[in-house]
């Protein structure tokens, strides 16, 4: 089936750096992916629609200043948190629609990316 | 908002046949039912999909109504690998922010 990748895996990082995600599709092209951000023990929270070619889209309550988004390629989305503080360690993951086999198309995730900003 | 409503948490022993249904009471026309299972520190998984009616698949089963404003997915003879975050998803485009807003998920845990 479809795969996605993110890297890095986990990243360490000091408060005040930034840091940068990628969020790759490899046997297909997507044109638009998800990025999204989940805290222990609950749900995966949609931060902004990446599309390729154009500005993403953000949900309510991101700031696009923060989360920089850049959907350069039909494989490849990069989400950068700038000047990450404490509060934004938490677990990033992306997704990309893809053909399933069925009758729609469905979402491929990858598998995360934990970020700790001490 | 997500469209959807689940049970928080569901307990359940190895070998039974789990059964979680979620909510959506103003599922539309052209949209599809998907089902995503999540383990800890891991991206989410697709389950199932469906439109109408029961679909069937390796792993799973889902039931849906002829109003579709709820949906059941079940999972026979669960094992403890199942044990895991169940979301449904309602949407008719898996392009579209509005259809991939997750809701709260179903806590399922497999017992000995």
């Amino acid at each position: 089936g479809a795969v996605v990748s993110q890297h890095p895996s986990r990243v360490i990082c000091k408060s005040g750096t930034s840091v940068k995600i990628e969020c790759r599709s490899l046997d297909f092209q997507a044109t638009t992916m998800f990025w999204y951000r989940q805290f222990p023990k609950q749900s995966l929270m949609l931060m902004a629609t990446s599309n390729e070619g154009s500005k993403a889209t953000y949900e309510q309550g991101v700031e696009k200043d923060k989360f920089l988004i850049n959907h350069a390629s039909l494989t490849l989305s990069t989400l950068t948190v700038t000047s990450a503080h404490p509060e934004d360690s938490s677990f990033y993951i992306c997704s990309a629609p893809g053909l399933a086999g069925g009758p729609r198309d469905t979402q491929y995730f990858g598998p995360g990316t934990r970020l700790t900003v001490l | 908002l997500a469209k959807t409503t689940q049970p928080i948490s569901m307990d359940s022993y190895e070998g039974q046949e789990v059964n979680i249904t979620c909510s959506h009471n103003n599922i539309a026309t052209n949209d599809y039912i998907t089902w995503y299972q999540q383990f800890p520190s891991q991206g989410p998984r697709f389950i199932i999909q469906g439109y109408k009616t029961k679909v069937t698949n390796e792993v799973a089963s889902l039931f849906i109504p002829a109003d579709r404003k709820s949906s059941t997915l079940s999972l026979p003879r669960v094992s403890l690998s199942d044990t895991a975050v169940y979301y449904c998803l309602v949407g008719g485009s898996h392009y579209n922010n509005n259809d991939m807003r997750f809701g709260a998920g179903t806590r399922l845990t497999v017992k000995p």
